[in-house]
């Protein structure tokens, strides 16, 4: 049971490069979240799903797109890097809108 | 909109003592709290959840409190090891806002032996 992983662990982008951050998890939880830390700004959540084929924005979406093709999948995809979104990007998945969020190991992005 | 306190933003301690960490939020009309634990470089950790209705979450040697009223809540720690250096983030799941939390600053906690 690996609960939530996230896929690559590290990367460095240009800016204007597109890339897509993989989050799977493995415990059958119907909702899941993006969301991105930065110091002195804590974590906020970038978008979020409430099942399969679904999505929402959450507090901070500008740049940022996503997509739930399989229960078990959440994609993030940036399609123009900036500066901006150099940061930590963690996945969670709870069972239900009220339950404990599960979070994945984090992806460290730099965008130069 | 909601904000979320956390106080003191980094605490040092000796092993063995126990202490109170402490979290603040503006609006009351919450579903749950929840406290999270963050090692450096590494994900967050479920600690301890409670349900708006509910007073107070045990669990070992941890123990939070919730005064909803107030927008106040409290992580217990009792008989602190060097282990438990992390740091400690608080979050509220808002009712108007469905599934988002929203998370406070953290508190850096530091257990010297």
């Amino acid at each position: 049971n690996a609960g939530v992983t996230q896929t690559p662990k590290f990367r460095v982008l240009k800016t204007g490069q597109s890339m897509t951050l993989l989050c799977a998890q493995d415990m059958n939880h119907e909702y899941m979240y993006w969301y991105r830390q930065d110091p002195g700004m804590g974590l906020r959540l970038i978008h979020y799903s409430v099942g399969e084929g679904t999505t929402a924005k959450g507090e901070v979406p500008d740049g940022y797109n996503v997509s739930r093709l399989k229960k078990q999948n959440f994609l993030l995809g940036l399609e123009s890097a900036a500066p901006s979104q150099t940061s930590v990007y963690f996945c969670a998945s709870s069972q239900g809108t009220t339950d404990t969020q599960y979070f994945g190991p984090g992806t460290r992005l730099t965008v130069l | 909109k909601q904000e979320v306190t956390q106080i003191p933003a980094a605490l040092s301690v000796p092993e063995g003592e126990n202490l109170v960490l402490n979290c603040s939020f503006t609006d009351s009309a919450i579903y749950n709290l929840q406290w999270f634990r963050q090692d450096p470089g590494k994900g967050l950790t479920s600690l301890l959840l409670i349900q708006s209705s509910q007073r107070e979450q045990t669990s070992g040697r941890l123990n939070a409190s919730l005064d909803k009223s107030s927008g106040r809540s409290t992580l217990y720690i009792a008989a602190s090891q060097p282990g438990d250096s992390a740091t400690y983030l608080c979050a509220v799941n808002e009712n108007n806002a469905g599934n988002m939390l929203t998370f406070g600053g953290g508190t850096r906690l530091m257990v010297k032996p």
